[in-house]
């Protein structure tokens, strides 16, 4: 079993729709849960972390289940914009500072 | 604030040669990562610096391998000799604190033909 892992899609919803991701993880040590956005051929970039309350940032919607080990991002009102791979970063145990990444979830929001 | 910057953007190779890649991370940021996605899979860690230490290599495939980071500043990691399976995308990142967020940058894209 992979350490971390996501649905890989693709997920395409059309524009205005809500979508939701999850991204599990087999360390029950992890502290540290990131949510990155990775656009094709370029590098990822940091969208949000997620923290144990849950968080919210605009349209999107971070949470974590410890108790189910898993990570969520929902998106609200997607955008054309939104379209990217996201990925899930997860980081703890004796490595804190290495993240684990998943193979990311493709989203495509068209009009 | 200028980001990660990596350089080259683009390597071809052939087996058995030599490539260097550079890395200069965000200014004042100690923590520094390399990370590789080879095509169809997830990145995959490589090693973390801390200054100029090595926090934690246990990503590096093999001893062809060699990365530093003299100083405490840029990095830079070298493959010799080139293999055909070291293709793929070699992304550095940095962060101010190791449990933090990091900072991508745009990625060496190297091909061993």
């Amino acid at each position: 079993r992979k350490e971390v892992e996501q649905d890989p899609g693709p997920f395409n919803v059309p524009e205005g729709a809500t979508v939701a991701f999850n991204c599990t993880y087999s360390n029950s040590a992890s502290q540290s849960f990131f949510w990155y956005r990775q656009d094709c051929r370029k590098e990822p970039k940091l969208l949000m972390s997620v923290y144990s309350s849950g968080n919210e940032d605009g349209r999107f919607t971070a949470q974590l289940n410890r108790a189910s080990q898993y990570i969520s991002l929902l998106i609200r009102d997607s955008k054309l914009s939104d379209s990217a791979t996201y990925l899930c970063g997860i980081a703890g145990g004796t490595s804190y500072g290495k993240l684990t990444f998943g193979q990311g979830t493709i989203l495509t929001v068209h009009p | 604030e200028a980001g990660v910057t990596q350089f080259p953007s683009h390597s071809v190779i052939e087996k058995g040669q030599t490539v260097t890649l550079r890395c200069d991370p965000i200014s004042g940021h100690d923590n520094l990562y390399w990370y590789r996605r080879v095509m169809g899979k997830e990145i995959k860690f490589l090693l973390h610096f801390v200054k100029e230490s090595k926090q934690d290599e246990s990503g590096m495939p093999n001893n062809r391998f060699l990365a530093e980071r003299t100083g405490g500043t840029y990095s830079t990691l070298k493959v010799q000799p080139a293999e055909l399976e070291d293709s793929g995308v070699y992304f550095c990142a940095s962060s101010q604190r190791a449990a933090g967020g990091y900072t991508f940058g745009s990625g060496t894209r190297l091909t061993v033909v």
